[in-house]
């Protein structure tokens, strides 16, 4: 089957330490992008990718990092910098120069948590 | 600066009847339009699309009216039924001649089916 994973499900994070969330897709899609979400607010991006190698900062990224050093892969990390970490992560790829490139899919998600 | 609003936090509809989501957007130059739908806990999910050079799009029983003069879009499903109690978020990808690789989404509005 086609499609987005994200892991873990839940992930907890102690004061100053980095985590990794990982997000893999086997659509062969070019593009990928990671969300925020907070309770009552919409999706914010955090950083998102065309291609390999490559990847810009969205409207959200400081206290983030990202790498793409393969298609199918853009794992996020969660820095100590980022001070309010606690959310609902979500992964989404596209493929934007395909007809009807603008629908990105969404991974089911990884929800941190600061102990 | 929120360029698609979703005003209506929330919203309540009998079984069987029609559910209205309402979104609307600032920015003149956006020329396509998507709603998602999401469940808690989970990545939100395609719904439906249209193009800004159609006022409508049909789905089953979703509906999407564009009415560009107003800049508004509905998404209309009739008959409402339990499974789609959900969260709606609706988008719209970067217009030209910027790249449709970002989506800006709107805050969402949390639709409840009461049997």
């Amino acid at each position: 089957d086609g499609g987005i994973t994200q892991s873990p499900k839940y992930l907890f994070r102690k004061e100053g330490q980095n985590v990794t969330l990982s997000c893999e897709q086997n659509l062969n899609h070019d593009a990928m992008y990671w969300y925020r979400q907070d309770p009552g607010q919409g999706l914010r991006l955090i950083y998102y990718s065309q291609i390999v190698n490559d990847f810009q900062k969205g409207d959200i990224a400081e206290g983030y990092s990202v790498s793409r050093e393969k298609k199918e892969s853009f794992p996020l990390t969660v820095t100590s910098a980022q001070k309010n970490p606690t959310a609902f992560y979500l992964c989404a790829s596209s493929n934007p120069r395909d007809r009807g490139g603008e629908t990105q899919y969404f991974g089911p998600g990884t929800r941190l948590l600061v102990l | 600066d929120q360029q698609v609003k979703q005003n209506s936090p929330s919203l309540s509809v009998q079984e069987g009847r029609i559910s209205i989501l309402n979104c609307d957007y600032t920015n003149s130059m956006f020329d396509y339009f998507l709603w998602y739908k999401k469940y808690p806990a989970e990545g939100p999910t395609f719904l439906i699309s249209i193009s800004s050079i159609k006022d409508k799009n049909e789905d089953g029983r979703f509906t999407v009216f564009l009415n560009k003069s107003a800049k508004h879009l509905s998404l209309h499903i009739v008959p409402s039924q339990p499974g789609d109690s959900a969260v709606y978020f609706c988008a719209a990808p970067n217009p030209p001649p910027f790249g449709n690789e970002k989506l800006t989404f709107g805050t969402g509005t949390r639709l409840t089916i009461i049997p």
